[in-house]
């Protein structure tokens, strides 16, 4: 069984200061962790995605997010926030038997202050 | 590559009434998924096809719901008679054949969703 936890449903933060939404994981088997993003009136876009190797892991648009097996968990980051951030993010998790179905969190929506 | 579409994008129907919803996902994606979100929680998944065959449908939450995937190629998704607690938006997503080493293997490419509302 699986599930995921985001602290925050909503996180509030200033154009340019940092972003960080939490996520923490919990999976009988090694997992596989997501980052999606859905902007408004769009889809979920991957952001980035942790299978195997390196922990810290890089995504589209200056996101990153580290893997912390001991933590359980997956935390995004961004040093800057810009005014186009503005979104709902979810972070999510399958097992690493590839094609599993995808386990996700409630959600945190972003808002970035000018 | 065209990605995975969803028509339609909004649907508001009555109590009571049938909608199908429609999924085409990326062309040679053999892997399908359903997954819906209710307001205010969590994406859900629902169903998992493996070209035509449903290779996971523990999600489904009734037999009000019946999904298909005729030929393996699109998809439908039928909520029949629909009931208040089936408002949400549902997502559908694609991903590759096992073990074809393309780029994405292990990853599920989501449409844009469709917004149905129960009234």
């Amino acid at each position: 069984a699986q599930s995921v936890t985001q602290l925050g449903s909503h996180v509030s933060v200033s154009e340019g200061a940092l972003v960080l939404l939490r996520c923490n994981y919990s999976s009988s088997v090694p997992p596989y962790l997501f980052w999606y993003v859905q902007y408004p009136n769009q889809g979920l876009q991957l952001l980035l995605k942790y299978t195997t190797g390196a922990t810290l892991v890089k995504g589209i648009n200056g996101f990153e997010a580290e893997f912390k097996k001991s933590e359980t968990s997956f935390h995004l980051t961004k040093p800057s926030a810009h005014m186009s951030d503005a979104a709902e993010y979810f972070c999510a998790v399958s097992g690493s038997w590839g094609y599993q179905k995808v386990t996700f969190g409630t959600g945190t929506k972003l808002q970035v202050i000018p | 590559e065209a990605g995975v579409t969803q028509f339609p994008s909004h649907s508001v129907i009555e109590k009571g009434q049938t909608v199908t919803l429609r999924c085409d996902p990326i062309s040679g994606h053999d892997n399908l998924y359903w997954y819906r979100r209710v307001m205010g929680k969590e994406i859900k998944f629902l169903l998992h096809f493996v070209k035509e065959s449903k290779q996971d449908e523990s999600g489904m939450p009734n037999n009000r719901f019946l999904a298909e995937r005729t030929g393996g190629t699109y998809s439908t998704l039928k909520v029949q008679p629909a009931e208040l607690e089936d408002s949400g938006v549902y997502f559908c997503a694609s991903s590759p054949p096992v073990g074809s080493g393309r780029v994405g293997s292990y990853e599920q490419y989501f449409g844009p969703g469709t917004r149905l509302t129960v009234t």
